[in-house]
């Protein structure tokens, strides 16, 4: 079974560039997040899709940055005008509609805004 | 809000055993977690606490005790594979189940 994949691994942009980010979670798991990793500091919440819908966008940073899910299926990101600040790596999970609500995460992608 | 905590680094030999130490301070728990991320790749899902107590999966165990904030990891008969980062992470009681992580534990197994 594929895990979630993320594309690209890596991105290197110029500030002011918009940049869209690809995450294809676990075949059936309904629910979809987003992380994001700076350099020096812990992974922190984004924001969380059940299926097609908006559950909790709370940790999104400011509104350069939009995230969408159309078909419930796989989920882009995209950040415009990217800003020096928004360099890091950037974590998906997907996790199934069980008790547990395992977080299954992708390698994430790396983007540099120079 | 929540705050988790854990040593930055720890070094170890191999065939030994290691206990990474995390604290946190949450305003809702409903679940901790440990997952193993080695340099570039997937933060991989390690164990899952939401009782007290001790679960035990192979040569990895993770403790939770909910009344002193504290878990944790316990990795016996260290391999050189499992170099790598710890991260601890609770999840809130939210409709959105999100996860709040530490800073991980950069774990370096030596010979």
């Amino acid at each position: 079974e594929a895990g979630v994949t993320q594309f690209p691994s890596h991105s290197v942009i110029e500030k002011g560039q918009t940049v869209t980010l690809r995450c294809d979670p676990i075949s059936g798991h309904d629910n979809l997040y987003w992380y994001r990793r700076v350099m020096g500091k812990e992974i922190k919440f984004l924001l969380h899709f059940v299926k097609e819908s908006k559950q909790d966008e709370s940790g999104m940073p400011n509104n350069r940055f939009l995230a969408e899910r159309t078909g419930g299926t796989y989920s882009t990101l995209k950040v415009q005008p990217a800003e020096l600040e928004d360099s890091g790596v950037y974590f998906c999970a997907s996790s199934p509609r069980q008790t547990k609500n395992i977080q299954y995460f992708g390698a994430g992608t790396r983007l540099s805004v120079l | 809000g929540q705050n988790i905590d854990q040593p930055t680094e720890m070094t170890a030999t191999e065939g030994a055993i290691v206990q990474i130490n995390c604290t946190y301070q949450t305003s809702g728990f409903n679940g901790l977690f440990w997952y193993q991320q080695h340099a570039g790749e997937a933060p991989t899902f390690l164990s899952y606490n939401v009782l007290d107590g001790l679960e035990e999966k192979g040569r990895f165990s993770s403790f939770l005790s909910r009344s002193k904030g504290y878990s944790y990891l316990l990795l016996k008969e260290l391999q050189m594979k499992d170099s790598a980062s710890y991260l601890c992470a609770v999840r809130g009681y939210n409709a959105g189940n999100m996860l709040t992580f530490g800073g991980g534990t950069r774990l370096m197994v030596k010979p």
